[in-house]
């Protein structure tokens, strides 16, 4: 059954340095999108990208976040400058379109990013 | 209480028992889906209904949704200690915003 890939399950990383995290979506899927999850708290929405171009983004995902399609397959979250902040479960998600319809999000088994 | 939100907050329950978890939301929907998660790990996708759908099962869950009351509930019949886990609920708005908001989740504990 095709999955959601993410690198590197862990990351650790000094405040103020870039992290890139990487996902591969599933194949035939056209949707994808970021949402992180800090450690006891809800899961938030971050980012939606779709045809190479942000649909959609939360008031979290501010200047010191990008997103980018470097190639077919891969898609990723950069961090600028990490703060401590930002020390979270960070999950890729895809989903299929199909017309207008909104479909099921699939999601990745997430990234632990810790900053220190 | 905020979109998606979920009742009980915890709810524990003996092997061969059925779970019912509640979910509420405030605004108006596209869709419902519910996850679960494992401590620590990714979210599975359990199953999604529509605004327009009453009803749906897969397999042991049988999820409802009443728009009208802006409520959701997740059924899971002959729990299993596999099924221990954190069920959320997250809504889709639509109008072109696919942005799932999740609540806060019921911890499932089934006892074996």
């Amino acid at each position: 059954e095709p999955e959601v890939t993410q690198t590197p399950s862990h990351q650790v990383t000094q405040m103020g340095q870039e992290v890139i995290l990487r996902c591969v979506p599933i194949s035939n899927h056209l949707y994808f999108y970021w949402y992180r999850q800090i450690l006891g708290q809800k899961v938030e929405f971050l980012v939606s990208f779709y045809n190479n171009e942000i649909s959609e983004k939360s008031e979290i995902f501010d200047d010191q976040f990008s997103v980018e399609r470097p190639d077919g397959s891969n898609f990723t979250l950069k961090i600028r400058s990490t703060k401590l902040e930002d020390s979270a479960m960070y999950f890729c998600a895809s989903s299929e379109t199909s017309g207008g319809t909104y479909n099921e999000q699939f999601f990745g088994p997430g990234t632990r990013l810790t900053v220190l | 209480s905020q979109q998606g939100e979920e009742d009980p907050q915890a709810l524990s329950i003996q092997e061969g028992e059925n779970a019912t978890m509640n979910c509420s939301y405030k605004t108006s929907i596209n869709n419902l889906q519910w996850y679960r998660q494992n401590s620590g790990r990714g979210l599975v996708h359990l199953i999604l209904i529509r605004s327009n759908e009453r009803e749906k099962h897969s397999g042991r869950l049988r999820v409802t949704l009443d728009t009208s009351k802006k409520s959701s509930s997740l059924l899971i019949t002959a729990s299993r200690a596999a099924d221990t886990a954190s069920y959320f609920c997250a809504t889709a708005p639509g109008t072109g915003r696919r942005a799932l908001t999740f609540g806060s989740g019921t911890r499932l504990q089934v006892q074996p």
